[in-house]
């Protein structure tokens, strides 16, 4: 039971360029969100899906995009990176809304 | 004001001691609440939930103030191995049907010999 795991670790993106976060989860969670923590900051909602097909924008949606085909997986798009996106990069799932979060190890993603 | 406060220390404490934090929220509707501990790099990790009679795990009491808005977090007898940034977390529900996990900035935690 490997929880909720992030591709890739650390990521080096030049401006304008695009790339894919993966994340999935083998709990069967229905709920599944991404977040993004900058340096001492408190982490930001990025988007969210409370199921298979079903997405929502959370605080910070913009020059993002996600998709929910299966229950496990929930990627995150970037189109065009921009430096205001360097970040780190956080998934996670829960079970029903309410209950607790369960995190990934986060991607961090640097862009030059 | 934001929705979540919290303190960002440092608290420097010697090993032993008693030490604790407080989280502030501005939403009165929120429903769950929860504590959770950043160790550096890593991921947020639930250390535990914040129940309105308050509850208790080990060397950690938390507690929830609906009347003030706060929870907060007890650690005695303090090990070096607490050190870690300590991030509260108050849920609310979103129009969408999912919830919405806001986080406080975080307080770090600093265990001296």
């Amino acid at each position: 039971n490997a929880g909720v795991t992030q591709t890739p670790k650390f990521r080096i993106l030049k401006i304008g360029q695009s790339m894919t976060l993966q994340c999935t989860q083998d709990m069967n969670h229905n709920y599944m969100y991404w977040y993004r923590q900058d340096p001492g900051m408190g982490l930001k909602l990025i988007y969210y899906s409370v199921g298979a097909g079903i997405t929502d924008k959370g605080e910070v949606p913009n020059g993002y995009n996600v998709s929910r085909s299966t229950t496990e997986d929930f990627p995150l798009r970037l189109e065009l990176a921009a430096p205001s996106q360097t970040s780190v990069y956080f998934c996670a799932s829960s079970r029903a809304a309410q209950e607790t979060q369960y995190f990934g190890p986060g991607t961090r993603l640097l862009v030059l | 004001r934001k929705e979540v406060e919290q303190d960002p220390g440092p608290f420097n404490v010697p090993e032993g001691a008693t030490v604790a934090f407080n989280c502030t929220y501005s939403n009165s509707a929120s429903q769950s609440f929860f504590w959770y501990r950043q160790d550096c790099r890593k991921e947020p990790k639930l250390l535990m939930s914040v129940y309105s009679s308050g509850n208790e795990d080990g060397r950690f009491t938390a507690q929830l103030n609906r009347a003030s808005q706060y929870i907060s977090l007890l650690i005695r007898d303090s090990k070096l191995s607490d050190s870690a940034t300590y991030l509260c977390a108050v849920n609310s529900i979103l129009t969408g049907g999912g919830n919405k996990l806001t986080f406080g900035t975080g307080t770090q935690l600093k265990v001296e010999l």
